[in-house]
């Protein structure tokens, strides 16, 4: 099977854009869930999805969001973002079942790099 | 809360030695242990999970990882290192005491470890 794969795996911006970031997860997994990796914080949870719900939400601000289609690919939107905003954002995928079994290992994409300019 | 720390920043050790990463952990229930592996500039690499059941937990390349219930530890260990094990490791929890419902996972702050030809 394929992969996770984010697009793009590189995106600069400029303080008060807004940016959206995509991922496909493994074919077959219904759980997308999305990490914050930086230097000094270290990987942080963002949010995930399970079956276009989010179902678990991490200590971020309104301005971080996504979102799960149908197909399950899900996408993170940051608006106004900020100089810290800069780090490299993780999609991970897992193939959960609907009652939430914890046992499901998350695998992880290849990262897009975000530089907020 | 959960949490994960790994006291060693960086390990160094000889091409031909065993070496091991530390990771200790606080959950309030019972945890569900991973070991990651990050290359420059990739995601995350599934390494092994401990959910239940033997303490020593065998995964991929030749890695295992020893679970200790009285001292709260998940040390990954490997006994013959070689020089392309070079990379940052993560070791990450995830409290089933939380419910079904909590997916996330908690990542220590990585370990770089160096093996040394």
């Amino acid at each position: 099977k394929a992969g996770v794969t984010q697009t793009p795996r590189y995106l600069i911006k400029t303080r008060g854009q807004q940016v959206t970031l995509s991922c496909s997860p493994i074919s077959g997994h219904r759980s997308v869930s999305w990490y914050q990796q930086t230097p000094g914080q270290g990987l942080q949870f963002l949010f995930e999805y399970f079956s276009e719900t989010q179902r678990n939400k991490g200590n971020f601000p309104g301005r971080f969001s996504g979102r799960q289609f149908s197909n399950s690919r899900s996408e993170m939107n940051v608006s106004t973002l900020e100089l810290g905003d800069s780090a490299l954002y993780l999609c991970a995928s897992s193939d959960r079942l609907a009652g939430g079994s914890s046992t499901d290992t998350q695998y992880f994409g290849p990262g897009t790099r975000l530089t907020v300019l | 809360a959960q949490s994960v720390a790994q006291p060693e920043d960086q390990v160094n050790v000889a091409e031909g030695n065993p070496l091991t990463v530390k990771c200790t952990y606080s959950v309030s229930g019972n945890p569900y242990l991973f070991w990651y592996v990050q290359y420059p500039n990739r995601g995350l690499q599934f390494l092994l999970k401990y959910i239940t059941g033997d303490n020593l937990v065998k995964g991929s390349y030749g890695f295992e990882a020893e679970f200790n219930k009285s001292q709260t530890s998940f040390h990954l260990k490997k006994p013959s290192a070689l020089v392309s094990d070079s990379a940052l490791y993560f070791c990450a929890v995830r409290d089933i005491g939380s419910g079904a419902g909590s997916y996330q996972l908690t990542f220590g702050k990585g370990t770089k470890l160096s093996v040394i030809p």
